[in-house]
């Protein structure tokens, strides 16, 4: 069964600073990764996705990910955090299979706190 | 283009009572997800369907839980009884390799569910 893993529960950054958050998976094919941030009485908003081909990807808001297949990592860098990055970060795996998108399976989440 | 829309974005009921929330997924999006995000976790797959047909519902509590999507469009998730602990956001998704590139599945804005 797949999994995901993020280590971090809460993370504090200061304005400014570089961020990164870690997610480890599980899965017995080749994954298709996200990485979703949630603010407060909000849903779901898409930063990126990893299918195939170049392992760092580029994301909205100035965030990216690289894909580390040795490592089983998919973990989400921003140089230089905002205040409105303050959020709930999910980072997930999935497949594409004969009966569409296969649902989705997420981590636990990050919370992220920007200090000023 | 028109985003998933969720109704009602909050709901109270005593427990032992009943509880539907309706989804209305982007149009022409032929997959349809359920997902329950309790507090402080990352969202649950429930259901999945692709059109009228249900592709997996291994993690759905059927004793207490359905859902259908007639005629392949709306959906509508069902609790009855309610439990406390089905206190929890209930999130809307639906995707199509059509449109929106492998895997990627757009979120509603969530129907969040108090069970006193």
């Amino acid at each position: 069964a797949q999994s995901v893993t993020q280590p971090d529960i809460h993370i504090t950054v200061s304005e400014g600073a570089s961020l990164e958050l870690r997610c480890n998976y599980s899965y017995g094919a080749t994954p298709y990764l996200f990485w979703y941030v949630q603010s407060p009485g909000q849903g779901l908003q898409l930063l990126l996705k990893y299918f195939s081909g170049d392992t760092l990807v580029q994301g909205i808001k100035g965030f990216e990910a690289e894909f580390k297949r040795s490592q089983s990592s998919f973990n989400l860098r921003k140089p230089s955090v905002h205040w409105s990055d303050a959020a709930e970060y999910f980072c997930a795996v999935g497949a594409y299979s004969g009966g569409g998108a296969d649902g989705l399976t997420f981590g636990k989440g990050t919370h992220l706190i920007i200090q000023p | 283009e028109a985003g998933v829309a969720q109704s009602p974005r909050y709901k109270i009921i005593e427990k032992r009572q009943s509880v539907a929330f309706w989804c209305n997924p982007i149009s022409g999006h032929a997959t349809l997800y359920w997902y329950q995000q309790i507090l402080g976790q990352g969202p649950k797959l429930l259901i999945q369907f692709q059109n009228n047909g249900v592709v997996d519902d291994s993690q759905l509590p059927k004793d207490r839980f359905s859902a259908e999507r007639l005629k392949g469009v709306d959906s509508t998730l069902k609790i009855q009884p309610a439990k406390l602990e089905d206190s929890a956001v209930y999130l809307c998704a639906s995707s199509s390799p059509l449109t929106s590139g492998n895997n990627e599945q757009f979120f509603g804005p969530g129907t969040r569910l108090t069970v006193l």
